[in-house]
């Protein structure tokens, strides 16, 4: 299986202002992915972090807002830009693997507050 | 939409008791997973059911697949209070050799009290 770790665990941010979250796996992964859990609610897929190329968006995320960096095999981020109180939610880091398994396994995620 | 719906959406049983939830999908699949999340913490991958695969175990769970009724449901038995959680189904769709595309599209969960 794949630990997962996430920086900052919480934060509480101003709006308009950006914040850059990390993700830590302990393993090479094939896969990575964001997601975000809006108060009371269940997980949407933001993107798929691909590594050494854009990240993959789905409908209703754009890159300029949510930019996504993956530099490697083990290692992403997702930075939550411009941001207002709608965007107060927790985001999740998420990998594939490693190996060709299709478990995926989820970080602790970061509870992100915008007043 | 693929995404799924999971009843009933909150569940309150006694210690001992057995709980059933239930999920249900609108498309044709790769796998099913399901998760428990604790107090809107990370999420803790419980098991995963293939397509091809009717049942699975792992410890006190159990989880069934009908891919004719495109529905899946997860026991729980001998209910402890530390299974206190919400629950989610996600289902993952299919891509080259047998695995999936890998993004996961999640349930509305179910939300499981267990009182000692």
């Amino acid at each position: 299986s794949a630990v997962i770790s996430q920086k900052p665990s919480r934060d509480i941010c101003q709006r308009g202002t950006s914040l850059t979250i990390q993700c830590q796996v302990d393993s090479q992964v094939t896969m990575m992915f964001w997601y975000r859990q809006q108060p009371g609610q269940s997980l949407t897929l933001i993107a798929t972090a691909n590594q050494g190329s854009e990240a993959t968006y789905e409908s209703g995320f754009v890159i300029d807002k949510f930019p996504i960096s993956r530099p490697n095999l083990t290692f992403s981020t997702l930075t939550v830009s411009n941001m207002s109180p709608e965007d107060s939610s927790i985001y999740l880091c998420s990998a594939r693997g490693p190996g060709n398994t299709d478990t995926q396994y989820f970080g602790p995620g970061t509870r992100l507050t915008v007043l | 939409s693929q995404q799924g719906e999971e009843d009933p959406q909150a569940l309150s049983i006694q210690e001992g008791e057995n709980a059933t939830m239930n999920c249900s999908y609108k498309t044709s699949i790769n796998n099913l997973q399901w998760y428990r999340q604790n107090s809107g913490r990370g999420l803790v991958h419980l098991i995963l059911i293939r397509s091809n695969e009717r049942e699975k175990h792992s410890g006190r769970l159990r989880v069934t697949l009908d891919t004719s009724k495109k529905s899946s449901s997860l026991l729980i038995t001998a209910s402890r209070a530390a299974d206190t959680a919400s629950y989610f189904c996600a289902t993952a769709f299919g891509g080259a050799g047998g695995t999936s595309y890998g993004k996961l599209t999640f349930g509305q969960g179910t939300i499981l009290t267990v009182h000692p």
